[in-house]
């Protein structure tokens, strides 16, 4: 078991630019999350997928950002013409599915927009 | 609304001192809590957890019992080193086991 990867770890980009993070959640996990944390902040939950289907997004998923999870195995986040508050590290998480059970979190992907 | 409070930071600390980090939680009904660990630079490690009243979860010297009746699940180490030095984060679970962090206490251990 390798644990949760994210690619790529870090990406510098223009304002106005996509960028899109891979997540490859643990084998078998059917949950898988998407956080955003910023510096010197806790990490806030964006949006959940249990197996491909996306059953929540937060409120700080704006219409510019979009994740999938085609085929119930990895994830892609995507952000659209992006601006310097989208500055930050996205983190990927993975659980089975039993309530109350560990989430296991990726070493993000930090995003930087200059 | 749901939330977590944790004990600000930075926590300075000598090696071999006592640590505890506070943490309450505002929450209904009976969630899980956590205590993840950031180390510079890195993802979140889980630490420990407990799943109902009165659980003590337990790792690597670190200790929290989860207390309903006070609604904290606070951080203890006996005796702290260098190495613990990071961000810990104090989190629980809700709806589809998504967590709920607090802030972050950043410990600080000097020689």
């Amino acid at each position: 078991d390798t644990g949760v990867s994210q690619n790529p770890r870090h990406k510098i980009t223009k304002r106005g630019q996509n960028v899109t993070f891979r997540c490859d959640p643990i084998s078998e996990h059917n949950r898988l999350y998407w956080y955003r944390q910023t510096l010197g902040q806790g990490p806030e939950f964006l949006t959940y997928f249990q197996n491909e289907a996306q059953l929540e997004k937060s409120r700080l998923l704006s219409d510019r950002f979009s994740a999938e999870r085609p085929k119930g195995s990895f994830s892609t986040l995507e952000i659209q013409r992006t601006e310097q508050g989208d500055s930050a590290m996205y983190l990927c998480a993975s659980s089975p599915d039993i309530a109350g059970n560990t989430i296991y979190f990726g070493e993000g992907s930090w995003l930087t927009v200059v | 609304g749901n939330s977590v409070t944790q004990m600000e930071g930075p926590v300075t600390l000598s090696e071999e001192a006592f640590l505890t980090i506070n943490c309450t939680y505002t929450a209904t009904g009976y969630p899980s809590l956590f205590w993840y660990v950031q180390y510079p630079g890195e993802g979140l490690q889980l630490l420990l957890k407990a799943t109902k009243a009165d659980d003590k979860g337990s790792n690597k010297g670190f200790e929290a019992t989860y207390r309903k009746e006070t609604t904290s699940f606070h951080l203890e180490k006996g005796s702290v080193q260098v190495s613990d030095s990071a961000v810990y984060f104090c989190a629980y679970t809700g709806t589809a086991s998504k967590l709920t962090f607090g802030t972050g206490t950043r410990l600080q251990v000097t020689l």
